[in-house]
């Protein structure tokens, strides 16, 4: 049964820093994997979708890696703004694309 | 653009009462996905439904039903609420084109007495 772990659970950075989100799973057999945003009291934002064949995308100051092999993901967030604080979540979808499993997220703060 | 929307977005129930929540998406999308968000737990898929008329069990489904008489819309039904049927409920869509990203509704926040 797949598993989507994400570490930390909580992370406080100031701002200015890049940091780094994980993100692993155990079945390697998956059809993609996204990273989601979520505000407090919204629903998910998708930022970046990579397909089982890329080893990377990237959209703005976000670069997300993947390696199956290994089972982990890694966002990777560059000159972290206050605007940046939010729940990112990771989530792995199964061949087909219907199934997908969530990790229970990582809460980020960006102190001013 | 409206995209997905919940309705309700909160709602207060005892425990044995029914209701439905309804999701509707403006974006002609195939695929449809009800989900529950618990706290300290990524989301758990429900049901889904790959098109009109046609629906699917998820990781979590007992207690649960859904509907999808319209591409647009996708209703989750809780026959006879229970406690451990609360949670934030969302739902979310997506083109039928493979590796297409979910788009996601606000969510229900549900709690049952």
């Amino acid at each position: 049964k797949q598993e989507v772990t994400q570490i930390p659970a909580a992370l406080s950075v100031p701002e200015g820093e890049n940091l780094v989100l994980n993100c692993s799973f155990t079945d390697s057999a998956i059809y993609n994997l996204q990273w989601f945003r979520q505000d407090p009291g919204k629903g998910l934002t998708s930022l970046l979708l990579i397909q089982s064949s890329q080893r990377e995308q990237t959209s703005g100051r976000l670069n997300a890696s993947l390696d199956k092999s290994s089972g982990r993901s890694t966002l990777y967030i560059a000159a972290s703004q206050p605007g940046d604080s939010a729940t990112y979540l990771c989530a792995v979808s199964e061949t087909g694309g219907f199934k997908t499993i969530f990790g229970a997220g990582t809460r980020l703060f960006v102190k001013a | 653009n409206a995209g997905v929307t919940q309705t309700p977005k909160f709602r207060v129930l005892k425990t044995g009462q029914s209701m439905t929540l309804l999701c509707a998406q403006d974006m002609n999308h195939e695929y449809m996905y009800w989900y529950r968000q618990d706290p300290g737990m990524g989301l758990r898929l429900i049901h889904y439904s790959v098109g009109e008329g046609t629906t699917a069990k998820g990781e979590v489904p007992d207690g649960y039903n859904v509907s999808r008489l319209k591409k647009q819309n996708f209703l989750l039904g809780l026959e006879s609420a229970a406690p451990s049927q609360t949670s934030v409920y969302f739902c979310a869509s997506n083109q039928r084109q493979v590796n297409q990203p979910q788009h996601f509704g606000d969510g229900t926040r549900l709690s049952i007495l």
